[in-house]
Protein backbone atom coordinates (compact mmCIF):
# COMPACT_ATOMS: atom_id res chain seq x y z
CA UNK A 1 0.00 0.00 0.00
CA UNK A 2 1.26 3.14 -1.14
CA UNK A 3 1.89 5.99 1.83
CA UNK A 4 2.91 9.42 1.22
CA UNK A 5 4.40 11.67 4.10
CA UNK A 6 5.10 15.18 4.11
CA UNK A 7 7.36 16.77 6.84
CA UNK A 8 7.82 19.02 8.08
CA UNK A 9 3.64 19.46 8.51
CA UNK A 10 3.92 23.44 9.27
CA UNK A 11 6.59 25.85 8.38
CA UNK A 12 6.82 29.64 8.89
CA UNK A 13 9.70 31.39 7.13
CA UNK A 14 10.29 35.57 6.43
CA UNK A 15 9.64 36.81 2.71
CA UNK A 16 12.20 36.42 0.44
CA UNK A 17 13.32 33.46 1.29
CA UNK A 18 14.17 30.40 -0.35
CA UNK A 19 12.47 27.30 0.86
CA UNK A 20 12.16 23.27 -0.20
CA UNK A 21 8.91 21.28 1.11
CA UNK A 22 9.26 17.22 1.04
CA UNK A 23 7.70 14.31 -0.34
CA UNK A 24 8.38 10.90 0.55
CA UNK A 25 6.65 7.85 -0.71
CA UNK A 26 6.78 4.04 0.00
CA UNK A 27 6.51 2.30 -3.34
CA UNK A 28 8.63 3.59 -5.82
CA UNK A 29 6.56 2.53 -8.98
CA UNK A 30 4.65 5.38 -9.79
CA UNK A 31 3.32 6.86 -13.04
CA UNK A 32 3.54 10.44 -11.77
CA UNK A 33 3.83 12.69 -8.82
CA UNK A 34 1.60 16.27 -8.40
CA UNK A 35 2.06 18.69 -6.47
CA UNK A 36 -1.45 21.11 -5.40
CA UNK A 37 -1.66 23.91 -3.67
CA UNK A 38 -4.53 24.44 -1.03
CA UNK A 39 -6.08 27.85 0.04
CA UNK A 40 -8.20 27.67 3.45
CA UNK A 41 -12.04 27.25 2.02
CA UNK A 42 -11.27 26.64 -1.37
CA UNK A 43 -10.31 23.46 -3.75
CA UNK A 44 -6.76 22.31 -4.74
CA UNK A 45 -5.34 23.81 -7.58
CA UNK A 46 -2.49 22.11 -9.48
CA UNK A 47 0.80 23.29 -9.54
CA UNK A 48 2.99 20.72 -11.30
CA UNK A 49 3.12 17.43 -12.48
CA UNK A 50 6.18 15.04 -12.90
CA UNK A 51 5.80 12.01 -15.02
CA UNK A 52 8.06 9.54 -14.05
CA UNK A 53 10.66 9.61 -16.73
CA UNK A 54 11.23 13.38 -15.74
CA UNK A 55 13.52 14.78 -12.98
CA UNK A 56 12.42 17.84 -12.90
CA UNK A 57 9.83 20.64 -13.28
CA UNK A 58 9.51 24.41 -13.20
CA UNK A 59 6.88 26.92 -13.63
CA UNK A 60 7.87 30.44 -12.48
CA UNK A 61 9.06 30.82 -9.22
CA UNK A 62 8.61 26.76 -8.64
CA UNK A 63 10.79 23.69 -9.25
CA UNK A 64 9.85 20.32 -8.57
CA UNK A 65 12.71 17.19 -8.23
CA UNK A 66 11.90 13.69 -8.70
CA UNK A 67 13.84 10.77 -7.50
CA UNK A 68 12.15 7.92 -7.70
CA UNK A 69 14.77 5.29 -6.51
CA UNK A 70 15.25 7.22 -3.13
CA UNK A 71 11.08 7.83 -2.95
CA UNK A 72 11.59 11.22 -2.36
CA UNK A 73 10.22 14.34 -4.19
CA UNK A 74 11.08 17.99 -3.60
CA UNK A 75 9.09 21.56 -4.38
CA UNK A 76 11.60 24.55 -4.27
CA UNK A 77 9.83 27.90 -4.05
CA UNK A 78 12.62 30.82 -4.84
CA UNK A 79 11.96 34.32 -3.47
CA UNK A 80 9.01 33.06 -1.32
CA UNK A 81 6.13 35.98 -0.98
CA UNK A 82 3.31 35.91 1.37
CA UNK A 83 0.90 35.40 -1.59
CA UNK A 84 2.75 31.86 -1.59
CA UNK A 85 1.04 31.30 2.12
CA UNK A 86 -1.17 28.17 1.47
CA UNK A 87 -0.86 24.30 2.22
CA UNK A 88 0.86 22.32 0.06
CA UNK A 89 0.10 18.56 -1.10
CA UNK A 90 1.71 15.80 -3.13
CA UNK A 91 0.30 13.32 -4.78
CA UNK A 92 1.05 10.33 -6.85
CA UNK A 93 -0.50 8.24 -9.02
CA UNK A 94 0.56 4.49 -9.74
CA UNK A 95 0.79 2.40 -12.77
CA UNK A 96 -2.80 1.33 -14.14
CA UNK A 97 -4.43 3.01 -11.14
CA UNK A 98 -6.11 6.19 -11.61
CA UNK A 99 -6.21 7.13 -7.95
CA UNK A 100 -3.93 9.70 -6.45
CA UNK A 101 -3.00 9.05 -3.37
CA UNK A 102 -2.19 12.23 -1.21
CA UNK A 103 0.36 13.38 0.99
CA UNK A 104 -1.03 15.34 4.59
CA UNK A 105 0.74 18.51 3.57
CA UNK A 106 2.93 21.47 4.70
CA UNK A 107 0.92 24.36 5.77
CA UNK A 108 3.49 27.37 4.81
CA UNK A 109 3.58 30.22 6.50
CA UNK A 110 5.50 33.14 4.73
CA UNK A 111 5.67 36.67 7.11
CA UNK A 112 6.14 39.30 5.54
CA UNK B 1 -13.40 27.80 -18.89
CA UNK B 2 -16.13 27.43 -15.56
CA UNK B 3 -14.84 25.42 -12.87
CA UNK B 4 -16.01 22.29 -10.73
CA UNK B 5 -19.18 23.75 -9.22
CA UNK B 6 -20.09 21.93 -5.32
CA UNK B 7 -22.87 22.71 -3.63
CA UNK B 8 -23.96 23.29 -0.24
CA UNK B 9 -20.81 25.25 0.88
CA UNK B 10 -20.90 24.18 4.17
CA UNK B 11 -23.51 21.75 6.10
CA UNK B 12 -24.35 21.01 10.21
CA UNK B 13 -26.33 18.14 10.90
CA UNK B 14 -26.39 15.91 13.92
CA UNK B 15 -25.51 12.48 13.53
CA UNK B 16 -27.77 10.09 12.14
CA UNK B 17 -29.09 12.58 9.84
CA UNK B 18 -29.06 12.49 6.14
CA UNK B 19 -26.92 14.87 3.81
CA UNK B 20 -26.11 15.13 -0.15
CA UNK B 21 -23.60 16.88 -1.92
CA UNK B 22 -23.71 17.85 -5.76
CA UNK B 23 -21.13 18.63 -7.85
CA UNK B 24 -20.89 19.50 -11.38
CA UNK B 25 -17.54 18.91 -13.29
CA UNK B 26 -16.43 20.92 -16.24
CA UNK B 27 -17.84 20.19 -19.24
CA UNK B 28 -16.43 17.22 -21.48
CA UNK B 29 -14.50 16.11 -18.61
CA UNK B 30 -15.33 12.21 -18.64
CA UNK B 31 -13.61 11.23 -15.20
CA UNK B 32 -15.45 12.50 -11.88
CA UNK B 33 -13.67 11.75 -8.61
CA UNK B 34 -15.13 12.19 -4.91
CA UNK B 35 -12.31 12.99 -2.12
CA UNK B 36 -12.77 12.89 1.04
CA UNK B 37 -10.58 15.19 3.30
CA UNK B 38 -10.63 15.63 7.18
CA UNK B 39 -9.07 18.24 9.15
CA UNK B 40 -5.34 17.75 9.19
CA UNK B 41 -5.08 14.74 6.83
CA UNK B 42 -4.51 14.68 2.75
CA UNK B 43 -7.62 13.98 0.84
CA UNK B 44 -8.54 10.37 0.26
CA UNK B 45 -10.16 9.25 -2.58
CA UNK B 46 -14.06 7.63 -2.14
CA UNK B 47 -15.33 6.92 -5.68
CA UNK B 48 -14.24 7.49 -9.15
CA UNK B 49 -17.09 7.86 -12.03
CA UNK B 50 -15.95 7.27 -15.40
CA UNK B 51 -18.91 8.64 -17.50
CA UNK B 52 -21.69 7.08 -15.56
CA UNK B 53 -20.24 3.70 -14.47
CA UNK B 54 -17.96 3.47 -11.49
CA UNK B 55 -14.31 2.88 -11.66
CA UNK B 56 -13.00 2.55 -8.08
CA UNK B 57 -15.16 2.76 -4.94
CA UNK B 58 -12.95 0.51 -2.60
CA UNK B 59 -12.61 3.12 0.07
CA UNK B 60 -16.86 4.21 -0.01
CA UNK B 61 -18.11 3.31 3.06
CA UNK B 62 -21.36 1.07 1.32
CA UNK B 63 -23.05 0.76 4.58
CA UNK B 64 -23.85 5.21 4.76
CA UNK B 65 -22.49 6.35 2.04
CA UNK B 66 -23.55 6.55 -1.65
CA UNK B 67 -23.06 8.27 -5.14
CA UNK B 68 -24.59 8.46 -8.74
CA UNK B 69 -23.59 10.43 -11.71
CA UNK B 70 -26.46 10.93 -13.84
CA UNK B 71 -26.22 10.82 -17.50
CA UNK B 72 -22.47 10.99 -17.19
CA UNK B 73 -22.44 14.92 -16.09
CA UNK B 74 -23.31 16.06 -12.49
CA UNK B 75 -23.14 13.67 -9.27
CA UNK B 76 -24.72 13.43 -5.84
CA UNK B 77 -22.26 12.05 -2.69
CA UNK B 78 -25.18 11.06 0.21
CA UNK B 79 -24.32 10.23 3.54
CA UNK B 80 -27.06 8.33 5.58
CA UNK B 81 -27.24 7.64 8.33
CA UNK B 82 -23.64 10.29 9.51
CA UNK B 83 -21.62 9.90 11.86
CA UNK B 84 -19.15 12.19 14.02
CA UNK B 85 -16.04 11.20 11.83
CA UNK B 86 -17.46 11.92 8.83
CA UNK B 87 -16.82 15.12 9.84
CA UNK B 88 -14.73 16.57 6.58
CA UNK B 89 -14.67 18.50 3.50
CA UNK B 90 -15.74 16.55 0.57
CA UNK B 91 -13.90 17.12 -2.83
CA UNK B 92 -15.21 16.69 -5.95
CA UNK B 93 -12.98 16.37 -9.47
CA UNK B 94 -12.47 16.14 -12.61
CA UNK B 95 -10.26 15.56 -15.64
CA UNK B 96 -10.36 14.96 -19.03
CA UNK B 97 -8.60 11.25 -18.97
CA UNK B 98 -10.25 8.04 -20.17
CA UNK B 99 -9.98 4.63 -19.29
CA UNK B 100 -7.46 2.81 -20.84
CA UNK B 101 -5.16 5.98 -21.67
CA UNK B 102 -2.77 5.32 -19.75
CA UNK B 103 -3.41 7.58 -17.40
CA UNK B 104 -2.24 10.70 -19.25
CA UNK B 105 -1.15 13.46 -17.39
CA UNK B 106 -4.35 13.02 -15.72
CA UNK B 107 -4.74 16.58 -14.66
CA UNK B 108 -7.65 17.03 -11.86
CA UNK B 109 -9.37 20.25 -11.22
CA UNK B 110 -11.31 20.61 -7.88
CA UNK B 111 -14.38 22.27 -6.74
CA UNK B 112 -13.96 24.41 -3.84
CA UNK B 113 -15.39 21.33 -1.53
CA UNK B 114 -18.79 20.87 1.20
CA UNK B 115 -17.62 20.97 4.49
CA UNK B 116 -19.59 18.91 6.73
CA UNK B 117 -19.89 18.66 10.30
CA UNK B 118 -21.53 16.37 12.11
CA UNK B 119 -22.65 16.59 16.05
Amino acid sequence: KQEVTQIPAALSVPEGENLVLNCSFTDSAIYNLQWFRQDPGKGLTSLLLIQSSQREQTSGRLNASLDKSSGRSTLYIAASQPGDSATYLCAVKRFGNEKLTFGTGTRLTIIP
Amino acid sequence: EAGVAQSPRYKIIEKRQSVAFWCNPISGHATLYWYQQILGQGPKLLIQFQNNGVVDDSQLPKDRFSAERLKGVDSTLKIQPAKLEDSAVYLCASSLTTRGSAGGANVLTFGAGSRLTVL
